[in-house]
């Protein structure tokens, strides 16, 4: 499964979009980028994934660079309530080892009024 | 649907006690995993099951036991509790299908102390 790197801590103003950067280089061809996060001592919450093609949902867009060595979560006008640890993680793909994900240590984005 | 139910949610132990933290998930997952969470440590992988009688270990199992006997509950023990293993618990399901393996469905968490 992929090791990612994240930087530990961003913020952003509310209303602006917030751009979470995630490194995950050795990541194989068949597994995908997960994004999570975890607000306060909550359970981690899913927000989105991709393989290959960029992604959107209602919460997020996902943005895979071709060589798919890291990735960008994008959230377009970050709210307080986007305060929260976000974590990227590679991994789950069909042939892999399905059982193990892992989450490093996340960044900690804080939006401020 | 509960979703993933993780009882209890509070504990206190003396250190050598031993207790057994439960999860159930009413989504008829397959896999289903323990997590724990240290201040500054992110979440670290247990142990975890990919089906009924099937079990394997994470990153750091040493000082738990597993066993998944059904489908719906995965129980995590703790046979001799020491003050290194205060941790917050999360329990976590997923469907099985392409594409969607690791859509990780969370437990509210479980706080443990050790005295």
């Amino acid at each position: 499964d992929a090791k990612t790197t994240q930087p530990p801590s961003m913020d952003c103003a509310e209303g602006r979009a917030a751009n979470l950067p995630c490194n995950h280089s050795t990541i194989s061809g068949n597994e995908y980028v997960y994004w999570y996060r975890q607000i306060h001592s909550q359970g981690p919450q899913y927000i989105i994934h991709g393989l290959k093609n960029n992604e959107t949902n209602e919460m997020a867009s996902l943005i895979i660079t071709e060589d798919r060595k890291s990735s960008t979560l994008i959230l377009p006008h970050a709210t307080l309530r986007d305060t929260a640890v976000y974590y990227c993680i590679g991994g789950g793909g069909r042939g892999s080892t399905l059982g193990r994900l892992y989450f490093g240590r996340g960044t900690q984005l804080t939006v401020w009024p | 649907n509960a979703g993933v139910t993780q009882t209890p949610k509070f504990q206190v132990l003396k250190t050598g006690q031993s207790m057994t933290l439960q999860c159930a998930q009413d989504m008829n997952h397959e896999y289903m995993s323990w997590y724990r969470q240290d201040p500054g440590m992110g979440l670290r992988l247990i142990h975890y099951s990919v089906g009924a009688g099937i079990t394997d270990q994470g990153e750091v199992p040493n000082g738990y036991n597993v066993s998944r006997s059904t489908t719906e509950d995965f129980p995590l023990r703790l046979l001799s509790a020491a003050p290194s293993q205060t941790s917050v618990y999360f329990c976590a399901s997923r469907p099985t299908g392409t594409g969607r393996t690791g859509e990780l469905f969370f437990g509210e968490g479980s706080r443990l102390t050790v005295l």
